[in-house]
């Protein structure tokens, strides 16, 4: 059972644009919401993260926004650029034991 | 410099043999975990362990084993009981007590024939 669901699975975005990957999740006992970011052959590093305290957390030209009666937060990439293109991870966690549990990924082009 | 180290970054094995992966953090966090990662499908928790000398299984752990004697130590033994092994493993690790951030190590990618 599949409790994250992101989408869409593969984006392409010109320079400049902007990158919108969603997810939404089933659980609502998930209280911690974060973003990764993976380049091929690296590690995912964690790129920001949102608790449902508040709607939306900016950093640079990353922002995820958070709706929790629809159970859907999305991330936004504001001015992407070549280098943000990689493979984007939501996930969340909620129980006491801090497991995440992820979305299927996101590849993101952005084209020069 | 403070980080986290999975080696090595490339394994090769015939199946039938067991395996183990190595993970090393000397972050002094409390909290390890241990993920496999195939194209398409995220990141799916075999094993973690929240202190030293326990650990409790994940979403996928059959044919998997962990150990946690030590502190920075969270060795992962990828058993002949595994039905389709080759994947790219992924440590992570976390201050535990209430925080949430993993952070990953760089990953080992094992390849069974």
């Amino acid at each position: 059972q599949q409790q994250v669901k992101q989408s869409p699975q593969s984006l392409i975005v010109q320079k400049g644009g902007i990158s919108i990957i969603n997810c939404a999740y089933e659980n609502t006992a998930f209280d911690y919401f974060p973003w990764y970011q993976q380049f091929p052959g690296k590690g995912p590093a964690l790129l920001i993260a949102i608790r449902p305290d508040v709607s939306e957390k900016k950093e640079g030209r990353f922002t995820i926004s958070f709706n929790k009666s629809a159970k859907q937060f999305s991330l936004h990439i504001m001015d992407s650029q070549p280098g943000d293109s990689a493979t984007y991870f939501c996930a969340a966690s909620g129980d006491s034991n801090y497991k995440l549990t992820f979305g299927k990924g996101t590849l993101l082009t952005v084209n020069p | 410099d403070g980080g986290i180290t999975q080696s090595p970054k490339y394994l090769f094995r015939k199946e039938g043999q067991n395996v183990t992966l190595s993970c090393e953090q000397n972050l002094n966090h409390d909290a390890m975990y241990w993920y496999r990662q195939d194209p398409g499908q995220g990141l799916r928790l075999i094993y973690y362990s929240q202190i030293v000398n326990d650990f409790q299984k994940g979403d996928i752990a059959e044919g998997y084993s962990v150990s946690r004697e030590k502190k920075e130590s969270f060795p992962l033994t990828v058993t002949s009981a595994q039905k389709n092994p080759t994947a790219f493993y992924l440590c992570a690790s976390s201050w535990g007590q209430g925080a949430r951030e993993q952070y990953f190590g760089p990953g080992t990618r094992l390849t069974v024939t």
